[in-house]
């Protein structure tokens, strides 16, 4: 069956420090990729994703790029802000799944001022 | 901007209790899922909704378990007899497509004692 498999955390950062958070998958056929993020007292959002190979998704300085060969879509951010502390979940939809969500875990990032 | 809403945000109730959790979808909205998240595991798909029936269901999801959209705009989940194990925070979610984006509500955290 599909999995998704994120780096442990908690991640904690100064403000500015460059991101990354690992996501792996496992999937049969060609899933869509997201990443949701969920700041305190708040739902899941979506905050980006791919629907194939090769695709970058994008969005708030956030980016990640959809890696079969690798079955990775890592997270990363050039310079994060206080403000980007919250839980990061990774997940996919398989096409034919009825736009069913597989998550990971989800982690935690904190950013010192 | 439209969002989901859920009720309660809270709520603490006796095990064999039947519990029912409230979701307003967005309102264009045509297929519908309740998701879960056990304190520091994965979110889980519990169901999906469309077209007035189930349309998908995770193994999680069993005769204890029940959804109804009952007046087109709210969407329950009833949990017949509350089980200690059903100590989660429950997540409603909408999409306008079955290969649309997910909107989340905030979840409703349920506590059995």
């Amino acid at each position: 069956g599909n999995s998704v498999t994120q780096m442990e955390g908690p991640v904690t950062l100064s403000e500015e420090a460059f991101l990354t958070i690992n996501c792996t998958y496992t999937a049969t056929g060609y899933p869509s990729l997201f990443w949701y993020v969920q700041y305190p007292g708040e739902g899941l959002q979506l905050l980006l994703k791919a629907t194939k190979a090769d695709d970058k998704g994008s969005n708030k300085g956030f980016e990640a790029t959809y890696r079969k060969e690798t079955t990775s879509f890592h997270l990363e951010k050039g310079s994060v802000q206080v403000s980007d502390s919250a839980v990061y979940f990774c997940a996919l939809s398989d096409p034919g799944a009825n736009s069913k969500l597989t998550f990971g875990k989800g982690i935690t990032l904190s950013v010192r001022p | 901007e439209p969002e989901v809403t859920q009720t309660p945000s809270h709520q603490v109730t006796q095990m064999g209790q039947e519990v029912i959790l409230r979701c307003v979808p967005i309102s264009n909205h045509l297929y519908f899922y309740w998701y879960r998240q056990i304190l520091g595991q994965k979110v889980e798909f519990l169901v999906s909704f469309y077209n007035n029936e189930i349309s998908e269901k995770s193994e999680i999801f069993d005769d204890q378990f029940s959804v109804e959209r009952p007046d087109g705009s709210n969407f329950t989940l009833k949990i017949r007899s509350t089980k200690l194990e059903d100590s989660a925070m429950y997540f409603c979610a909408s999409s306008a497509t079955h290969t649309g984006e997910l909107f989340f509500g905030e979840g409703s955290r349920l506590t059995v004692l």
